[in-house]
């Protein structure tokens, strides 16, 4: 089951904050979040881990709910190089590592 | 640096006639994957390998076929493509310890006549 992302898609402007939804049907090890603008591969922004640190930059952070399997992104202070499609990418608890991705959201930052 | 370079990075072929996607690390890393992602959808995987151990999706097609002759190493094999196939196809790799990012490839952008 792929993971469900909310929204689908939202515009920002320069300076506002977001905040990007994921939710698992299945238990969770972990959950990625990658960023990647159109035509270029997905990169990597941080990941969460079960029982572990949060890791993150510095104005891009993220929470992890273990028992209601979600997982949230936040943005704050958005720029216009933020603007892109964040994908949050979810390894199930007892498989081996292999990244499941969301739906995706579509964010777009203007002046 | 160390990367994740695919090649072509375009690639056009006909319907029916076989293609190979080739993809290389140089970060040491024991897990590859390979992904398809088609327009304004998610990637998808189709298949990874742990070491030389290969991990099939159970719905990946048949026509899709994976190499991984060492560890720097991994192809994908489409044997009989078709206009569905057009896609971007993303390889990836990561660390064999759970709990690591991955790195991608800039992907490989296929386009069936």
């Amino acid at each position: 089951q792929q993971p469900v992302q909310s929204p689908q898609a939202v515009i920002l402007r320069e300076g506002e904050d977001a905040v990007i939804n994921c939710s698992s049907s299945k238990a969770l090890y972990s959950v990625h979040w990658y960023r990647q603008k159109h035509g270029e591969a997905p990169v990597f922004l941080m990941i969460l881990l079960k029982g572990g640190e949060q890791k993150g930059h510095e104005k891009i952070s993220a929470s992890f709910n273990e028992k209601k399997q979600q997982s949230s992104l936040y943005l704050t202070a958005s720029q216009l190089s933020y603007s892109g499609t964040y994908f949050c990418g979810t390894e199930s608890s007892g498989t081996a590592s292999k990244l499941t991705f969301g739906t995706g959201t579509r964010l777009q930052v203007t002046l | 640096d160390a990367m994740v370079i695919q090649n072509p990075r375009y690639q056009v072929t006909q319907f029916g006639k076989p293609v190979t996607l080739s993809c290389s690390q140089t970060l040491n890393h024991n897990v590859m994957y390979w992904y398809q992602q088609k327009s304004s959808q998610a990637p998808k995987l189709l298949f990874h390998y742990y070491d030389k151990d290969f991990n099939n999706e159970a719905d990946t097609p048949d026509n899709f076929q994976s190499r991984r002759p060492n560890t720097s190493f991994c192809f994908l094999d489409i044997r009989s493509p078709g206009l569905g196939d057009a896609a971007m196809y993303l390889c990836a790799t990561s660390r064999v310890d759970r709990g690591n990012g991955y790195t991608f490839g800039s992907g490989t952008r296929l386009t069936v006549v």
